[in-house]
Order: structure tokens, then sequence, then C-alpha cells
């Protein structure tokens, strides 16, 4: 069985702190997907990043960027110069791939206040 | 705006009662996925339909069930409602399986009183 521990629960920071947000993933699969996604306030669920179990290149997007280290099955998410905007909380997820079967194993979250 | 629309966006209810929460998909996606989320037990899955078929089942109660319609829209039956069931209730959907990532809608938000 597949799980994802945010060991994180809560992470406060003044506005352009950088701060990275740690998932720690387990699974015997050898194909799988890992997924960022942030809820804020307002209560939905935002995509951020997809990365398969391949490809384990870093990832950046603006402020966002993503660290994924198959050797100690880590999929991290750094924000840099942190807004107030940024304060949400945010899920790593987990899917493996069964063809068109799929579910995804989430994360407890972490609740992240970037203070003014 | 991810796409997916949900109905209704509250409902209270009483115990023992009987609810629908309905999902209108991303236009083109045929996955539809079901998720509860509570305080508790965080993010679960509760069940994914393919094109109109069952295809992967979470922590379902069997109180609950849900279908997905030839238009792709689908449906989360919840009965027999306990306090425990007050949550909020997601759906996704998504191109295809697990390599595909999943827009969620905006949930339902279900109070059992």
């Amino acid at each position: 069985a597949q799980k994802v521990t945010q060991a994180q629960t809560e992470i406060s920071v003044v506005e352009k702190e950088d701060v990275t947000l740690d998932c720690v993933y387990e699974t015997r699969d050898t194909t799988y997907y890992l997924f960022w996604y942030k809820q804020p306030p307002s209560g939905e669920l935002v995509f951020l990043i997809r990365r398969n179990s391949f490809d384990e290149q870093n990832e950046i997007s603006g402020r966002y960027s993503w660290n994924f280290q198959k050797s100690t099955s880590s999929f991290n998410f750094t924000i840099t110069a942190s807004q107030v905007v940024d304060s949400a909380v945010y899920f790593c997820a987990l899917n493996l791939y069964t063809g068109a079967n799929s579910k995804l194993t989430f994360g407890k979250g972490i609740t992240l206040s970037v203070r003014p | 705006d991810s796409g997916v629309t949900q109905t209704p966006k509250h409902l209270i209810t009483a115990t023992g009662q009987r609810v629908t929460l309905r999902c209108s998909p991303r236009s083109g996606d045929l996955s539809v996925y079901w998720y509860q989320q509570s305080l508790d037990q965080g993010l679960q899955f509760l069940i994914q339909y393919y094109n109109g078929e069952e295809r992967a089942k979470g922590n379902i109660l069997e109180r609950f069930s849900a279908q997905q319609f030839p238009d792709l829209h689908s449906e989360l039956n919840l009965s027999s409602l306990e306090l425990g069931d007050s949550a909020l209730y997601f759906c996704a959907s998504a191109g295809g399986g697990g390599a595909n990532e999943q827009f969620f809608g905006p949930g339902t938000r279900l109070t059992v009183l």
C-alpha cells in the first residue's frame, strides 16, 4: 500500500522568507506520479505540479520549485520570497500508474501561514 | 476555475436522511473521482468512475453509492446519514488514469445535524 507523510503540520513565516514543505512517500511500485495541491482558505483544491517517477529533474516555476529525490523517497516544495497569498494548506499526493484505474493518496497537509 | 462543477455548495440535513451530490467533469474528461475531506480523516479517496464504469474503490461506506451517467456527470448518494458524515466532499476529473492530474471541483460542504 502507498503512503504519503507530511511531517510538518503548521509552518509560520514572515513575508519574503523562503520556506520548504517536506513530503516523503512510500510505494513498492516503480512507476508512480507525485503531485502537490494547494488549498487556500476559500476551500478549493488547486493543482500545482505533477512529477513521474522516472523524471528526477528539479522544476522551477516562478517562486515555486520542487526537489524530487528517489533515493530518499522525497518530493519537497520550496516557495521563495513567500507572500501573504501563499497562505494555504498544501497537500502532497501519490498516484500509481494503473491505466484507467487510479486514486490519489494524500498526505495530511501542511498549513502555511505567511505574515506581513 | 478548474472547469469541474459541483452542486449544491452547501447542504444541511438531519441524521438518518439521504442526500445526493452532483458533479459535472471538465469537458472531455472521462474519469470522475470522489473524495471526502474531514478534520480527523483528512482527504480520503472514495470511488472512481471511468466512462460510466466503476474502476477503483477506496474507503467508501456501504451507505454511500455513486454512479456516472452517459453524459459523464456523476452523483454521489449518501444515505442513513450520521453526524460523522459531516465533511467536505470533492469531485475531481481527469482525462484518464494515474498519469493525469486530477482537477477538483469547489466541493460540497455537508453538515449533518
